[in-house]
């Protein structure tokens, strides 16, 4: 059971390429969401998603786009990196069950410089 | 302003109990509190929630005022491994969507 895992680790990007940051998690969880971090901040809910083929904005969702096309996958897409985008993204899932808390499982975060 | 208010840094001794605090002074009635952790830059783990009363488990324990306008973190005896940036937040009963603020950066000291 690897939880929550998340692909590249690190990466380097030049201003204006574009990139793609892949979350997959083996809980069969429900939820999914992205979260980015800046050096000496709490994270920041970027994106999120309720279920497969759903997706909604967090609180700093310009510059980025998402896709869950699959219950265990959920992909975060930078079309034109920009120098404010470097940061530490982490990703998350949680089950979904009303009356009962639902933590959330964090993956080990990918570390991502825009030059 | 749904954020909660909690002091940057806090040291404590290993083997003591460490108490963090964190005020939530606008929480709504159905908002709960909730710990999580995150240890050197790893991905945030989560600790404890609660509503109204106290709660415990093999982590921490959770001291809510009564008014639900502070609480407190307490980790019985801290160990090295307990050094981390803990935070506090208050949030809806799914536990979706979290607003993290900056959090207490707690250092055990040997």
């Amino acid at each position: 059971n690897a939880g929550v895992t998340q692909t590249p680790k690190f990466r380097v990007l030049k201003t204006g390429q574009s990139m793609t940051l892949l979350c997959a998690q083996d809980m069969n969880h429900e939820y999914m969401y992205w979260y980015r971090q800046d050096p000496g901040m709490g994270l920041r809910l970027i994106h999120y998603s309720v279920g497969e083929g759903t997706t909604a904005k967090g609180e700093v969702p310009d510059g980025y786009n998402v896709s869950r096309l699959k219950k265990q996958n959920f992909l975060l897409g930078l079309e034109s990196a920009a120098p404010s985008q470097t940061s530490v993204y982490f990703c998350a899932s949680s089950s979904f069950r009303r009356t009962i808390y639902n933590e959330q499982f964090f993956g080990p975060g990918t570390r991502l410089t825009v030059l | 302003d749904a954020k909660t208010t909690q002091p940057p840094s806090m040291d404590c001794a290993e083997g003591r109990a460490a108490n963090l605090p964190c005020n939530h002074s606008t929480i709504s009635g159905n908002e709960y509190v909730y710990w999580y952790r995150q240890i050197h830059s790893q991905g945030p783990q989560y600790i404890i929630h609660g509503l109204k009363n106290n709660e415990t488990n093999e982590m921490a324990s959770l001291i809510i005022t009564e008014d639900r306008k502070s609480s407190t973190l307490i980790l019985p005896h801290a160990t090295l491994r307990d050094t981390a940036v803990y935070y506090c937040i208050r949030g809806e009963t799914s536990g979706s969507r979290l607003t993290f603020g900056e959090g207490t950066q707690l250092t055990v000291n040997p």
